[in-house]
């Protein structure tokens, strides 16, 4: 089955780094993807991983990928109030095309 | 060169109107795809299409939603009519169909009936 499940909401201090985590289930998944939607707008793809790594970085955000547990991470680094959103971790598959499963997304707040 | 263009960005209708939401893709790319967001909640996938064509539209409700994408011109998503349970944010992503990197989404129809 297709399934993607994040948790709902974290607040973190402006500064400290964020970490927000994903697990699925679809083990023949093949890209993971971190999207970031502020209020009132579209989706932003961040990054994306494919299934045969384990980590991503690219600037502030790091990506782990543990597949043996099919959970996946999103680490930002020096959490600045502009990277208050919402982030959806989604699964695909290769081949024919894109159809992305997402999950419910993750509400992060940040603080001063 | 213009990102995935939908509107109306907002859009109320009365419980038995029809929506129509349109979404260009961009430029190049032939493949549109189409998203509900319900309040509090993911994204889920609609439907599929390649210019003429229908390719999956196992997202679809089976009664009042219908979407085409015609040789010339948008996407058009059509909802006839429209019940309070359909009160979302509508989003339209389109590719070349060549990516595996995830594609580029508008910035949504948010649909309200009244």
């Amino acid at each position: 089955g297709e399934d993607v499940e994040q948790s709902l909401f974290l607040s973190v201090r402006e500064g400290d780094s964020s970490v927000i985590n994903c697990t699925y289930t679809d083990s023949s998944s093949t890209y993971l993807y971190w999207y970031k939607q502020e209020p009132g707008a579209g989706l932003q793809l961040l990054t994306y991983i494919f299934s045969n790594m384990d980590m991503k970085q690219d600037q502030r955000l790091t990506v782990l990928l543990n597949k043996k547990d099919k959970h996946l991470s999103l680490r930002i680094a020096d959490t600045q109030t502009g990277d208050s959103a919402i982030y959806f971790c989604a699964e695909s598959k290769a081949g024919g095309y894109n159809k992305l499963i997402f999950g419910a997304g993750t509400r992060l707040a940040v603080h001063p | 060169n213009a990102g995935v263009m939908q509107n109306p960005r907002h859009l109320v209708r009365r419980r038995g109107q029809e929506a129509r939401l349109r979404c260009s893709p961009m430029k190049g790319h032939s493949h549109v795809y189409w998203y509900r967001q319900l309040p509090e909640e993911g994204l889920k996938f609609m439907v599929y299409l390649q210019k003429e064509n229908i390719i999956d539209e196992s997202g679809m409700p089976k009664e009042r939603f219908s979407a085409e994408f015609p040789k010339e011109g948008p996407s058009i998503l059509r909802i006839q009519q429209v019940v309070r349970g359909d009160s979302a944010a509508y989003f339209c992503a389109s590719s070349s169909g060549s990516e595996n990197y995830g594609y580029t989404f508008g910035s949504g129809t948010r649909l309200t009936v009244v």
